[in-house]
């Protein structure tokens, strides 16, 4: 069966601290894809990133950066010189690349990040 | 461009009765998918349709019924309305319902309370 966890229901930093978000997901594809979504108190989820479960590498986009570890199944998310605005529910996926009818897209239950001034 | 839209933003409804909620995804995108979020079982993906054709669909018992026409619009249509579903739904478009390009971009949500 597939699952994502996220262990994290809250956490909360002062601004400008790093901070990391950890996803850890279980699955028995050997292909997936793996997402990060944020969700800011409007309600809307805003897409991250999405990674191939063949491509291993490190990302990192301005202060954001993800670290995918297959050996572990664990696709985390750091947050550097955080910011108020970054104040947000943030939610990992795992969804595998077929379209067979079985097959669906599942989330954590997200980690709430404040961020205080 | 314009992004996804939900109608209606929030909706009253009270048990027993139906109600139909719309999707209009970004112009282009072909593929729409329903996701239920509430605060007990948090996001849940509800049914995805591609092309007109419900390509997957989540757990969900038969009162949760979906569309798509021509134009990529959906709808989404709830019977005999529980307390328990009570929650956001969100919508998501992508250009595709495979391959590389599965960015999904969500809608603002409706949210439905049953009384």
């Amino acid at each position: 069966a597939q699952k994502v966890t996220q262990a994290q229901t809250e956490i909360s930093v002062v601004e400008k601290e790093d901070v990391t978000l950890d996803c850890v997901y279980e699955t028995r594809d050997t292909t997936y894809y793996l997402f990060w979504y944020k969700q800011p108190p409007s309600g809307e989820l805003v897409f991250l990133i999405r990674r191939n479960s063949f491509d291993e590498q490190n990302e990192i986009s301005g202060r954001y950066s993800w670290n995918f570890q297959k050996s572990t199944s664990s696709f985390n998310f750091t947050i550097t010189a955080s910011q108020v605005v970054d104040s947000a529910v943030y939610f990992c996926a795992l969804r595998p690349p077929t379209m067979n009818r079985d097959d669906k897209i599942i989330f954590g239950k997200g980690t709430r990040l404040h961020i205080l001034p | 461009k314009a992004g996804v839209t939900q109608t209606p933003r929030y909706l009253i409804k009270t048990r027993g009765q139906q109600v139909t909620l719309s999707c209009s995804p970004i112009s282009g995108h072909r593929s729409v998918s329903w996701y239920q979020q509430t605060p007990g079982q948090g996001l849940q993906f509800l049914f995805e349709y591609f092309s007109e054709t419900q390509r997957n669909k989540g757990n969900f018992p038969g009162r949760f019924s979906g569309r798509q026409f021509s134009n990529s619009r959906s709808e989404m249509n709830v019977s005999t309305l529980e307390l328990g579903d009570s929650a956001l739904y969100l919508c998501a478009s992508s250009l595709a319902a495979v391959g590389i390009s599965y960015e999904q971009y969500f809608g603002p949500g409706t949210r439905l309370t049953v009384t």
